[in-house]
């Protein structure tokens, strides 16, 4: 089983809908939980970060942690043809604090 | 504030050649990786700093080695270069275990 999983995708939704990204975990310990967005050719850039369980909203994003199950979700409300990327989930493992990536969930956004 | 950087931003090389990925950080981190990134693989770590003066393997280190030559800079070197190294690279800093990692635009590298 690998640390971190993402569903890769594509997933795609139409204008406006609201975009669902999956990240489950296997290292029960995890602390602390990251969101990434990489465009195509371009280095990964931090969207969200959370560390409690529940909800954490920025704009249009959402970061939900359940760490009883061991997932972690982001959801993109509104959705644009710009939010069109990769989002990698990341994990900071208990070995180390070394950050552990998902392979990336591939969104578009169809206009 | 220039963040990561990155040199080169491309670079072509024959199977067996060497070279030196050359990273730096200006935000004062404690902290810096070296991840390659291939298609359907995600990113993967080659190695890590936790702190000027240590470094320790990550996921993916055969075939590479690491300098941390201070604070401020952590270079990733390919001593004998094979297709299989054909990548991305990223390097990436933070300052502490929970905190944002920053990564520089990349390096494209082609071994042929």
């Amino acid at each position: 089983q690998k640390e971190v999983e993402q569903n890769s995708g594509p997933l795609s939704v139409p204008e406006g809908a609201i975009a669902s990204l999956n990240c489950t975990y296997s290292d029960r310990g995890s602390q602390s939980f990251f969101w990434y967005r990489q465009y195509s050719g371009k280095s990964p850039e931090l969207i969200m970060f959370i560390y409690s369980n529940g909800d954490k909203e920025d704009g249009r994003f959402t970061a939900q942690l359940n760490k009883a199950s061991q997932y972690v979700s982001l959801l993109i409300r509104d959705s644009q043809p710009s939010d069109s990327a990769t989002y990698l989930c990341a994990v900071v493992g208990n070995q180390g604090g070394k950050l552990i990536f998902g392979q990336g969930t591939e969104l578009s956004v169809k206009p | 504030n220039a963040g990561v950087t990155q040199t080169p931003k491309f670079q072509v090389l024959k199977t067996g050649q060497s070279m030196t990925l050359q990273c730096a950080q200006d935000m004062n981190h404690n902290s810096m990786y070296w991840y390659r990134q291939d298609p359907g693989m995600g990113l993967r770590l080659i190695y890590y700093s936790a702190s000027e003066g240590t470094t320790d393997k990550g996921e993916v280190p055969n075939g590479y080695n690491v300098s941390r030559l201070n604070k401020r800079e952590f270079s990733l070197r390919l001593e004998s270069a094979a297709p299989s190294q054909t990548s991305v690279y990223f390097c990436a800093s933070r300052q502490g275990a929970q905190e944002t990692q920053y990564f520089g635009p990349g390096t494209r590298l082609l071994v042929l």
